[in-house]
């Protein structure tokens, strides 16, 4: 089974509307981290921001939020008020709390691109 | 704002060559990675090192490949014998710590060709 999820390989937004991307996870360790990053064009991976599997309140940084629901398992990224600086790749990640260097593993990636 | 470094930015290379890639991690991160993403497809773990040694290495990170830490600055991924299947880019990262809250900072990736 997969563990990250993301089932929009693109998405289309107008300029200034909020826009959900859904991510869901699969893991049966009571302890994680999820992490969304942005991929722009020019390829390097931007950190966005972070839930963790303890937290009780759902992260926020900015215009981004994450939407946890951890009984769904979903942690689903919302950016509000969308820029034309948004059009990316976003993907969902996590961080379980095993092996010794616990690595992140990625979903696919919903490509976002925000229209005028 | 501290960040990671990776040179060069892209690589070309024959294959059966060898390459190096190398990458400056933020200065008091204790934990580093190495990630590759094949073209449109998604990041993929390769290997984690801690204290000079490799903590955890995908099946992706055979033996073609190593890393090293050669100074107390550069962290580096070689690979010995390149073949067309390792075309992609390659990203590293490091976090101050392996715990499951620490966020991992990528660098703006090496894009390796093989011909």
């Amino acid at each position: 089974a997969q563990k990250i999820t993301q089932t929009q390989p693109g998405m289309f937004v107008q300029e200034k509307e909020a826009v959900t991307l859904d991510c869901t996870y699969d893991t049966s360790d009571p302890s994680y981290g999820l992490f969304w990053y942005k991929q722009p064009s020019s390829g390097e991976m931007i950190f966005l921001i972070y839930q963790g599997s303890y937290d009780q309140q759902n992260a926020t940084e900015g215009r981004y939020s994450l939407n946890f629901q951890k009984a769904r398992k979903s942690a689903n990224l919302v950016i509000s008020a969308s820029q034309l600086g948004d059009s990316a790749m976003y993907f969902c990640a996590m961080r379980e709390n095993t092996g010794t260097a616990s690595k992140l593993t990625f979903g696919t990636g919903t490509r976002l691109q925000v229209t005028l | 704002e501290p960040e990671v470094t990776q040179t060069p930015s892209h690589q070309v290379t024959q294959m059966g060559q060898e390459v190096i890639l190398r990458c400056v991690p933020i200065s008091n991160h204790l934990y580093f990675y190495w990630y590759r993403q094949i073209l449109g497809q998604k990041v993929e773990f390769l290997v984690s090192f801690y204290n000079n040694e490799i903590s955890e290495k995908s099946e992706i990170f055979d033996d073609q490949f190593s890393v090293e830490r050669p100074d107390g600055s550069n962290f580096t991924l070689k690979i010995r014998s390149t073949k067309l299947e390792d075309s992609a880019m390659y990203f590293c990262a490091s976090s101050v710590d392996r715990s499951y809250t620490d966020t991992q900072y990528f660098g703006p990736g090496t894009r390796l060709t093989v011909l």
